[in-house]
């Protein structure tokens, strides 16, 4: 079974700085999905920004970018200008190109420092 | 606008006692999904559908059940049997993917469940 791990549970980081939360995930497979999403207080799970794994350039989605490392298994989010806006629990996930399961690590905690 | 719904927000419940969590999606999407969420747990996958009159178990199906009668709708009931209910329940939808799209999982807004 796939299995995706986060292992910062909680973070923090300084307004306007930037951060990167961890992800590293086991497959055997070559195509797959990966995805962030960010769980604030009001606890609406949000997508954060997606990468299909045949890709090589990392996506980008405004301040937030990824670090898709294939071979290493590893899926990291850099946020950029950090606001407090983004304070929130973030899920790394993955999904197989063929069938509809998911698979999420069990999130990191990220705190804005004003 | 196209989205998840579910209802109750809140939910109290005596022990022993059945309760249906309602969810409804209007985005014509053909899985639907019922994940729990516990403190420092994440997600857990309940049950999910991939299409009508069809689902499978999960992770943690054990003292749930679902039905897929309608391909917008997808409830589940927390059965007496489940020993240790209260959480938060979340649903959720996806699309096959496809070239035009990821097949990500658009979630609903949640439903707290208490059991007292």
């Amino acid at each position: 079974a796939q299995t995706v791990t986060q292992s910062q549970p909680e973070m923090s980081v300084q307004e306007a700085e930037t951060v990167t939360l961890s992800c590293t995930y086991d497959t055997s497979e070559s195509d797959y999905y990966l995805f962030w999403y960010k769980q604030p207080p009001s606890r609406q799970m949000i997508l954060v920004i997606r990468q299909e794994a045949y890709k090589q350039q990392n996506a980008t989605e405004n301040r937030f970018s990824v670090n898709f490392q294939k071979a290493a298994k590893s899926f990291s989010l850099k946020i950029s200008d950090s606001q407090l806006g983004d304070a929130a629990m973030y899920f790394c996930a993955y999904r197989r190109n063929t069938g509809n399961q998911f698979y999420f690590g069990t999130g990191t905690s990220l705190t804005v420092i004003p | 606008d196209g989205g998840i719904t579910q209802s109750p927000k809140y939910l109290f419940r005596k022990e022993g006692q059945n309760v249906t969590l309602s969810c409804e999606q209007n985005l014509n999407h053909d899985a639907m999904y019922w994940y729990r969420q516990d403190p420092g747990q994440g997600l857990r996958l309940i049950y999910y559908s991939q299409i009508v009159n069809d689902f499978q178990k999960g992770d943690i199906a054990e003292g749930y059940s679902v039905s897929r009668e309608k391909k917008e709708s997808f409830p589940l009931t927390v059965t007496s049997a489940q020993k240790n209910p209260t959480a938060f329940y979340l649903c959720a939808s996806s699309p096959m993917t496809t070239s035009a799209n990821t097949g990500e999982l658009f979630f609903g807004e949640g439903s707290r469940l208490t059991v007292l």
